[in-house]
């Protein structure tokens, strides 16, 4: 999910298929991920989070997997909208100690074709 | 409950210029984030302020500066601007500090000519 410069990743999926993102993140310390929603002329929307002492958690139509061995993160998205059609980040935070500063990915592109 | 709002949405700047952006929070909510967005670097964090004290700061020359009123208001200040400034500057808010359940404002589009 990381992209350099003006071109995002992107990721065309079919109305009611699943969509599968993923992000490799920087720094082996991170303890705490979070995967944002950015629609167009918007903030990012928070959509769910995850601490490095669990490797999968579950929200509505969303599910987030973590595999630290590999630093890799993922979001799942059941059942996909045309709604969901949306830039998706993913964060890190990797300050360290009770410290607070979140790294974003550069996003990936997520397209639904009805 | 009113979102964060951000004002102005819109600015265009001159090189040298200086620029102050301003946030308000969602009503009870006593932390306030600021984030610049470029297609290049993408989202980077600028600074966080919770009861008007600035708790953390990300990798941005002085010239970058901020501060947080007694209503949670905040505003973020840019002097000497330079092209590499043009950006979207966001603003997000939390109930507390050290939260990553934050809810972000439209931005800010400022242009740097």
């Amino acid at each position: 999910g990381e992209s350099v410069g003006l071109h995002l990743p992107t990721l065309s999926v079919q109305e009611g298929d699943n969509s599968i993102i993923n992000c490799a993140y920087s720094n082996s310390a991170s303890d705490y991920f979070i995967w944002y929603k950015q629609e167009s002329g918007k903030g990012p929307q928070f959509i769910i989070d995850i601490r490095s002492n669990m490797d999968k958690r579950q929200g509505q139509r969303v599910t987030v997997l973590l595999n630290k061995t590999v630093k890799h993160l993922s979001l799942q998205i059941a059942a996909t909208q045309p709604g969901d059609s949306a830039v998706y980040f993913c964060a890190e935070n990797n300050s360290g100690g009770s410290n607070y500063k979140l790294t974003f990915g550069k996003g990936t592109l997520l397209t639904v074709n009805p | 409950k009113a979102g964060v709002t951000q004002t102005p949405r819109y600015l265009i700047k001159t090189r040298g210029q200086q620029v102050t952006l301003s946030c308000s929070p969602i009503s009870g909510h006593r932390s306030v984030s600021w984030y610049q967005q470029t297609p290049g670097q993408g989202l980077q964090f600028l600074f966080e302020y919770f009861s008007e004290t600035q708790r953390n700061k990300g990798n941005f020359p002085g010239r970058f500066s901020g501060r947080q009123f007694s209503n949670s208001r905040s505003e973020m200040n840019v002097s000497t601007l330079e092209l590499g400034d043009s950006a979207l500057y966001l603003c997000a808010s939390s109930f507390v500090t050290h939260t990553y359940e934050q809810y972000f404002g439209p931005g800010t589009r400022l242009t740097v000519t």
